[in-house]
């Protein structure tokens, strides 16, 4: 079975550049989640959708950030204007939504703004 | 809140034993086990649901103190396959059909010959 697919694997920009970073999740699976990972600030949830709706975006560290999920099999993280510190790994994760059900995560985009 | 794992870092040799707990101000609904080793996405382990269950995976079992807002996570007879960094990710639910997980900041596991 396919697990969740992540792309780009590695994508490399300028600062100001808008970049879009797409997740499909499993096939099923009705909750979806955009974690970003940093050496200083560790796993952290930017955003998770529930049934393709929105139900928490506390992470979202400032409005340059912003995700969509319009339909079950895709969703998207997009960063604009970019910023170096935007620079991290950002992982997709999504599972069957409640508490005794895993997450399984997309192997990651490797972002460097430069 | 982020939980508190504890130890952040330990280093083994094969064969010994390792436990790493991770510690909620908040009162604990679930707590997932992930595995992530470098340049890789992180690995569920397992999952413990409130009301102490203990779980195993080969050698690897975790406890869950509802009362503390504790789990530990028992690494045994440690093989080199198990190096890599652990998360814990607690679980609060916040509807009945989602949930989300806060995760703690790790703790780097190495085992060596």
């Amino acid at each position: 079975d396919a697990g969740v697919i992540q792309s780009p694997r590695h994508e490399v920009t300028e600062m100001g550049q808008e970049v879009t970073l797409r997740c499909k999740p499993i096939s099923g699976h009705n909750s979806l989640f955009w974690y970003r990972q940093t050496m200083m600030r560790g796993l952290e949830l930017l955003i998770y959708f529930n049934n393709n709706v929105p139900i928490d975006d506390s992470g979202m560290p400032e409005d340059r950030f912003s995700a969509k999920m319009p339909n079950a099999s895709f969703s998207t993280l997009k960063i604009q204007p970019s910023e170096p510190r935007d620079s991290a790994v950002y992982f997709c994760a999504s599972s069957f939504g409640q508490s005794n059900q895993p997450q399984h995560f997309g192997d990651g985009t490797r972002l460097s703004i430069l | 809140q982020q939980p508190v794992q504890s130890p952040q870092a330990v280093i083994l040799r094969e064969g010994e034993d390792a436990v790493i707990n991770c510690s909620s101000s908040k009162a604990l609904y679930s707590v997932h086990w992930y595995r992530q080793k470098h340049g890789e996405a992180p690995v569920f382990l397992m999952i413990l649901l409130k009301g102490g269950e203990q779980k195993g995976h080969e050698k690897i079992s975790a406890s869950f103190n509802e009362k503390k807002q504790q789990s530990s996570l028992y690494l045994t007879a440690s093989q080199l396959s198990y190096s890599g960094t652990y998360f814990c990710g607690t679980g609060a639910s916040v509807m009945d059909s989602s949930y989300k997980l806060i995760f703690g900041s790790g703790t780097r596991l190495l085992v060596r010959p």
